[in-house]
Order: structure tokens, then C-alpha cells, then sequence
């Protein structure tokens, strides 16, 4: 089994409607991160949360929000779907005490389609 | 200009070429530096850290510049299970991106 997992992964929905995608892990991290990926534009942070009572706004956090309900649970909303957010999310993990090593554990995605 | 700078390419060799990869960075409060590779349609995985003396894990050789903030992914005698995404990373803490900051990415492909 993954150790960091995503579900959906693959969604195709319309226009307004609302969205939760979700992250577990059986790390053990204190550190989740959600990024989106778009052609040509790399990956860019959206949320992150260093441990559960602490959450941070990333470079692109307008449309959505986050909540981690646990240290293994970080989930990312999508409130009112627009077509612009059609990406490839990657949820991700590190251990704080990794910080230098500078890695981190990604899932396997979520591709999302909003027509 | 961007944080991380990267040549999106794509780089097309054929196999058994050596092939260069360059980086940029900006913020010189930066404190590592990473390779990090992208299958199509996979999540990236980290390939190799980057020290300041030079690094090499088999094929791959990483270095860093820190006069110039460049970083560069130097792949020997290319494979065809090499083509992939390769992203240079870059950790700032304190930074307002989690730390982690990623280029865009260069795409290889190795021909046969």
C-alpha cells in the first residue's frame, strides 16, 4: 500500500459544484502540503501545514481551503468548482526533522476535470 | 524573476549521451538544493541531493555554485528509462512556500 494516498484519484465534474480531495498517510509526519500541476507551470503550493493546529496559506490558496483532521488527514476543498482549477493535485508529506534532507513523499495524484 | 529557474527544454539525446541540466535560483538565503524526477503522469520522487563539494550517485553528478546560485544534474551515458521530468528544488527556511521551492522542470527524452 501507498504510504501517502489520495482519493479521488481521477474526478470529472461541473462548474459550482463543490469538490474534497483527500490525503492519508502512514508516515508519521507532522508536515502535509497540497500543489496543483499545470502544463508549463510546475508545481505550486497551495496549502500547507506543519502539524495539525497550524495551517498556512501557499502561493495560490484562492478557491480553496484545507482542514487537518488528524496528523495523518489533510484534505483540500474546492468550495464552487471553476474550470481553471482543472489540474493534477499532489498531496505530500515530510518529517520535520528532515527538513534538510528536503524530501518529500508525494502521493499519486488527483486529476481533476471541471467542465 | 522566478525563484527557480529552470530550461524547460525538452533535451532529446540518444542513449549513451551525456546530458546537462542548469538551475537558478534567486533567493540567496537559500540552504539546500535538490534533483527531484517526474515520470509522465507520476508524482515526483527525489532523486539526489545537492552538496556544496559535488555529489555523485552513479551516473548523476550534482553541483552547486552558491557564488552564482546554479545548480546543475549532469547524467552520464543516458538510458532510455531516464527520460523523465527533472526538477531542481531549493530549500529556504522560513520561507513563505513551505520551504520547498520547485522549479518547473526540464523534460529529457533519451532516444535509442
Amino acid at each position: 500500500d501507498a504510504d501517502v494516498t489520495q482519493t479521488p484519484r481521477n474526478r470529472i465534474t461541473k462548474t459550482g459544484k463543490r469538490i474534497m480531495l483527500e490525503c492519508s498517510q502512514t508516515k508519521g509526519h507532522d508536515r502535509m502540503y497540497w500543489y496543483r500541476q499545470d502544463p508549463g507551470l510546475g508545481l505550486r503550493l497551495i496549502y500547507y501545514s506543519f502539524d495539525v493546529k497550524d495551517i498556512n496559506k501557499g502561493e495560490i490558496s484562492d478557491g480553496y481551503s484545507v482542514s487537518r483532521q488528524a496528523q495523518a488527514k489533510f484534505s483540500l476543498s474546492l468550495e464552487s468548482a471553476i474550470p481553471n482549477q482543472t489540474a493534477l493535485y499532489f498531496c505530500a508529506t515530510s518529517d520535520m526533522g528532515q527538513v534538510n534532507t528536503g524530501e518529500l513523499f508525494f502521493g499519486e495524484g488527483s486529476r481533476l476535470t471541471v467542465l | 524573476r522566478k525563484e527557480v529557474e529552470q530550461d524547460p527544454g525538452p533535451f532529446n539525446v540518444p542513449e549513451g549521451a551525456t546530458v546537462a541540466f542548469n538551475c537558478t535560483y534567486s533567493n540567496s538565503a537559500s540552504q539546500s538544493f535538490f534533483w527531484y524526477r517526474q515520470d509522465c503522469r507520476k508524482e515526483p520522487k527525489l532523486l539526489m541531493s545537492v552538496y556544496s563539494s559535488g555529489n555523485e550517485d552513479g551516473r548523476f553528478t550534482a553541483q552547486l555554485n552558491r557564488a552564482s546560485q546554479y545548480i546543475s544534474l549532469l547524467i552520464r551515458d543516458s538510458k532510455l528509462s531516464d527520460s523523465a521530468t527533472y526538477l531542481c528544488v531549493v530549500n529556504v527556511i522560513g520561507g513563505s512556500q513551505g520551504n520547498l521551492i520547485f522549479g518547473k522542470g526540464t523534460k529529457l527524452s533519451v532516444k535509442p
